[in-house]
């Protein structure tokens, strides 16, 4: 059974930093692997898709890296903001009906 | 504009009173599924459709129901709720396919007392 583990469960940095938020996951044979943002009490807004023969994936100031073979994957963000404080999740896609596996998120807070 | 809706987005109700959450979407997805999410726990998959009239069970299915009569619309029916069944809940879809990206709705927040 595919798991999925996001730690900590909540971050708090200086706006500015530079910042990377981890993800593992149990089983390495996996579709792809995407980042999403939820803000409180808000649906899901997904931030980068990585198929897994890739490696990585940009997208303004976020970068998302994937090694399926050690079943991790990294989103960095860089020169943060107030305005990237959200939950991020990481979900990969697996099994016969490509079910979307969900790790628990991190609570990022950047402080002005 | 692309997107998936649900209805309501915010329920108040009563033990044993059967509801309905109704999730749409104009993207003309084969895929559609329901997540709940709960605190500690995070999302779960309830239910999934590849395609019209055909559903399967996902990771926490008891006590809900489903059907997808139509491509665009995939309901989620809660005959008997109870207070267990207080969460968020999540519709998603995308295009048939595992690589394609999973599109969210806003969520409909339930409370049974």
């Amino acid at each position: 059974k595919q798991e999925v583990t996001q730690i900590p469960a909540a971050l708090s940095v200086p706006e500015g930093e530079n910042l990377v938020l981890n993800c593992s996951f149990t089983d390495s044979a996996i579709y792809n692997l995407q980042w999403f943002r939820q803000d409180p009490g808000k649906g899901l807004t997904s931030l980068l898709l990585i198929q897994s023969s890739q490696r990585e994936q940009t997208s303004g100031r976020l970068n998302a890296s994937l090694d399926k073979s050690s079943g991790r994957s990294t989103l960095y963000i860089a020169a943060s903001q107030p305005g990237d404080s959200a939950t991020y999740l990481c979900a990969v896609t697996t099994g016969a009906n490509s079910k979307l596996t969900f790790g628990k998120g991190i609570t990022l807070s950047v402080r002005p | 504009e692309a997107q998936v809706t649900q209805n309501p987005r915010y329920l108040i109700t009563v033990t044993g009173k059967k509801l309905t959450v109704t999730c749409s979407q104009n993207m003309n997805h084969e895929y559609m599924s329901w997540y709940r999410q709960d605190p500690g726990l995070g999302l779960r998959q309830i239910y999934y459709s590849m395609n019209v009239e055909v559903t399967d069970k996902g990771d926490v299915p008891e006590g809900y129901k489903v059907s997808r009569k139509e491509k665009r619309n995939f309901p989620l029916i809660l005959e008997s709720p109870s207070p267990n069944q207080t969460s968020l809940y999540f519709c998603a879809s995308r295009r048939s396919g595992a690589l394609e990206t999973q599109y969210f709705g806003p969520g409909t927040r339930l409370l049974v007392l």
